[in-house]
């Protein structure tokens, strides 16, 4: 069964930082960009950060460039989203997402997990 | 303010057409494929239409898809109860590097 399941959330203070993982299963993950999407409470999606199949293309939005890094460890089969210096607008549900292709293009989000919670505040 | 622009409710009847808009501009839409996601309450989103107007294996046909320079468009006929959700469109914005997605549209099936 192909799988994404997040997991390193939680409650964490501004200024703070996290890691979130995304273990993926049931299919080659190699052959697959990824992406990062969060949902803030009550509100839409909106993407975080993608990451193509070998690590050569990233891309960020505007609202987490410079304080989060995306990265994928093939050995592994996991994604990862490290969030630095975190504020209370990230606070938020962070879903992984397999892209349909290998790279940063389309934009096509497939397959995803169920999500993980990070709650920024003091 | 997301960078595509979707009515945020549309309604109709069981058994009915509706359809929902996703405007955005050249940078994205107009020079990019979409796809149309579908969320219910409390589950992760699920892909419904993608290169426009394809339907992913599984997608009934009451979902179709299509683009028209830089706006694009969900339809969904024989609206059952089970439609209820809420709909968002997504694509690549080639000037930001980035993906968008719109803000959402709620369907209630009256």
């Amino acid at each position: 069964e192909v799988q994404l399941v997040e997991s390193g959330g939680g409650l964490v203070q501004p200024g703070r930082s996290l890691r979130l993982s995304c273990a993926a299963s049931g299919f080659t993950f190699d052959d697959y960009a990824m992406h990062w999407v969060r949902q803030a409470p009550g509100k839409g999606l909106e993407w975080v950060s993608g990451i193509s199949w070998n690590s050569g293309n990233t891309g960020y939005a505007d609202s987490v460039k410079g304080r989060f890094t995306i990265s994928r460890d093939t050995a592994k089969n996991s994604l990862y989203l490290q969030m630095n210096r975190l504020r209370a607008e990230d606070t938020a549900l962070y879903f992984c997402a397999r892209d349909m292709g290998p790279d940063l293009y389309y934009y096509y989000m497939d397959v995803w997990g169920k999500g993980t919670t990070v709650t920024v505040s003091s | 303010q997301s960078v595509l622009t979707q009515p945020p409710s549309v309604s109709a009847a069981p058994g009915q057409k509706v359809t929902i808009s996703c405007s955005g501009s050249s940078s994205n839409i107009g020079n990019n494929y979409v796809s149309w996601y579908k969320q219910l309450p409390g589950t992760a989103p699920k892909l419904l239409i993608y290169d426009n107007n394809q339907r992913p294996s599984g997608i009934p046909d009451r979902f179709s898809g299509s683009k028209s320079g830089t706006s694009a468009t969900l339809g969904i006929t024989g609206l059952q109860t089970g439609d209820e959700a809420d709909y968002y469109c997504g694509t690549r914005d080639s000037s930001l590097s980035a993906g968008v997605f719109g803000g959402g549209t709620k369907l209630t099936v009256l």
